[in-house]
C-alpha cells in the first residue's frame, strides 16, 4: 500500500540550532500537510502543500514540495524550546491522509 | 466557533462496558474522522463520514461502531473493547471530504481498557 517514510526518527538539538525533517511517498501525492503535536497534546495544523516545487515560509518553519510532489521537507531556523513536539507530514491520497511515522524533536537551553 | 470538542476526555472502561466518545464541530465542515493513536505513533485513520455519510471504514473491528447523527456530531460507540484497544482517540473535521482541505483535531479522549 502507500506508505509516507519521514525522518529522522528523532532528533536532539541545542536551542538556537537548525532542525529539518524530511518525508518520502512511494507515489505521487496530490498535497502534502504538516502537522505538531506538543507532548501530552492533538495534532494541530501547520500548513498544505499542493503545487510542485512550491516552497512556504512561516515565520522560522520553511516547507518544501518536492518537483515530483513525491517528497517534503520542514525545515525550522534557530530552534527554540517552543519548538518541541513531534512533526508529522501527511500525503493526501484520494480521500485519505497517508501520515509519516513523525520526527520527534526535543530542545535543550 | 473553530474547534472540535470531545468528550470525555478520559475513559476508563472494563472489557465487558459499553461506552460511547462524542465529537462535536460547529464550522459547518462536511468530513468528520475517527483516529486511533498509539503513543509515539502517528493517528491511524479509523473511519471517515463525509456528508454524514460512512465513505471508509479501515477494516476496524465490529466493537467500534461509528455514528454519524447529524452533520455536527460523531460518536464512536465502544463494546467489549480489548486491552490493547487503549489509545488516544482523536476526532477531526475537514470543509469536504473530497481531500483537499487540511483536517482540525480535537484534544482525544484518552481510553483506558481494564
Amino acid at each position: 500500500g502507500q506508505q509516507v517514510m519521514q525522518i529522522p526518527q528523532y532528533q536532539h538539538v541545542q536551542e538556537g540550532e537548525d532542525f529539518t525533517t524530511y518525508c518520502n511517498s512511494s507515489t505521487t501525492l496530490s498535497n502534502i500537510q504538516w502537522y505538531k503535536q506538543r507532548p501530552g497534546g492533538h495534532p494541530v495544523f501547520l500548513i498544505q502543500l499542493v503545487k510542485s516545487g512550491e516552497v512556504k515560509k512561516q515565520k522560522r518553519l520553511t516547507f518544501q514540495f518536492g518537483e515530483a510532489k513525491k517528497n517534503s521537507s520542514l525545515h525550522i531556523t534557530a530552534t527554540q524550546t517552543t519548538d518541541v513536539g513531534t512533526y508529522f507530514c501527511a500525503g493526501q491520497a484520494g480521500t485519505a491522509l497517508i501520515f509519516g511515522k513523525g520526527t520527534t524533536l526535543s530542545v535543550s537551553s | 466557533d473553530t474547534e472540535v470538542t470531545q468528550t470525555p476526555k478520559h475513559l476508563v472502561m472494563g472489557m465487558t462496558n459499553k461506552k460511547s466518545l462524542k465529537c462535536e464541530q460547529h464550522m459547518g465542515h462536511r468530513a468528520m474522522y475517527w483516529y486511533k493513536q498509539k503513543a509515539k505513533k502517528p493517528p491511524e485513520l479509523m473511519f471517515v463520514y463525509s456528508y454524514e455519510k460512512l465513505s471508509i471504514n479501515e477494516s476496524v473491528p465490529s466493537r467500534f461502531s461509528p455514528e454519524c447523527p447529524n452533520s455536527s456530531l460523531l460518536n464512536l460507540h465502544l463494546h467489549a473493547l480489548q486491552p490493547e484497544d487503549s489509545a488516544l482517540y482523536l476526532c477531526a473535521s475537514s470543509p469536504s471530504g473530497d481531500g483537499w482541505w487540511w483536517q482540525f483535531f480535537g484534544p482525544g479522549t484518552r481510553l483506558t481498557v481494564l
